[in-house]
């Protein structure tokens, strides 16, 4: 089972709400990853997981919030957005660093 | 200079045709290659997965690396509508950062 799985599909959420992106892999992968993606471009990394440990975070600003409960659950915290971080969030995972990652469908965000 | 350079196109193509896609990249310490297909609205899908030099087939879709020239290839023979996507190449030097190209989309005509 290669399946990496997001809720919700979808979110629109305010400027002023809180909410939290959740993602699931039960193919015992120790490498969890968020992503995100605007129309057009290649997935941009945000933050890195290995073995339920912050590994890398690349500067994301503070009002997106990782969480790893186990390892295989990731969560990322949502608060006061701006609309320009209106995208597809994406979760994936792998092995370990060395082996190819496996993306979800990914969470449509919209934040008016 | 960007460290993944991929054509965006768009590249059109008839049903049939063996499709070529091409990325080049300058960092000599990549050893680890993908390539990945996104249908609109998806997550990326994961075709090919190849370490260091070589060729990697798996039915219609061939994967080549060229180490030395710093260049990699995906190949799709009977190229089918149903292969329409962007198409995007990544690479790593193993420490969990994925590097990815533009994408170049796809689209094959019936």
């Amino acid at each position: 089972d290669t399946e990496v799985t997001q809720t919700p599909k979808h979110l629109v959420m305010g400027m002023t709400n809180k909410k939290s992106l959740k993602c699931e892999q039960h193919m015992g992968h120790r490498a969890m990853y968020w992503y995100k993606q605007k129309a057009k471009k290649p997935p941009e990394l945000m933050f890195v997981y290995s073995y339920e440990k912050l590994s890398i975070n690349e500067s994301v600003p503070s009002r997106f919030s990782p969480e790893c409960p186990n390892s295989s659950l990731l969560n990322l915290h949502l608060h006061a957005l701006q609309p320009e971080d209106s995208a597809l969030y994406l979760c994936a995972s792998s092995q370990d660093q060395h082996n190819e990652q496996f993306f979800g469908p990914g969470t449509r965000l919209t934040v008016l | 200079q960007k460290e993944v350079e991929q054509d965006p196109g768009p590249l059109s193509v008839p049903e049939g045709a063996i499709v070529s896609l091409n990325c080049t990249y300058s960092n000599s310490a990549f050893q680890y290659f993908m390539w990945y297909r996104q249908y609109s609205r998806k997550g990326p899908e994961l075709l090919m997965y190849t370490y260091s030099s070589g060729n990697k087939e798996d039915g219609r879709f061939t994967a080549q690396v060229d180490k030395s020239s710093k260049y990699i290839s995906l190949f799709i023979r009977d190229s089918q509508p149903s292969d329409s996507a962007t198409y995007l190449c990544a690479m790593s030097g193993g420490y969990n950062k994925l590097i990815f190209g533009a994408g170049t989309r796809l689209a094959v005509h019936p």
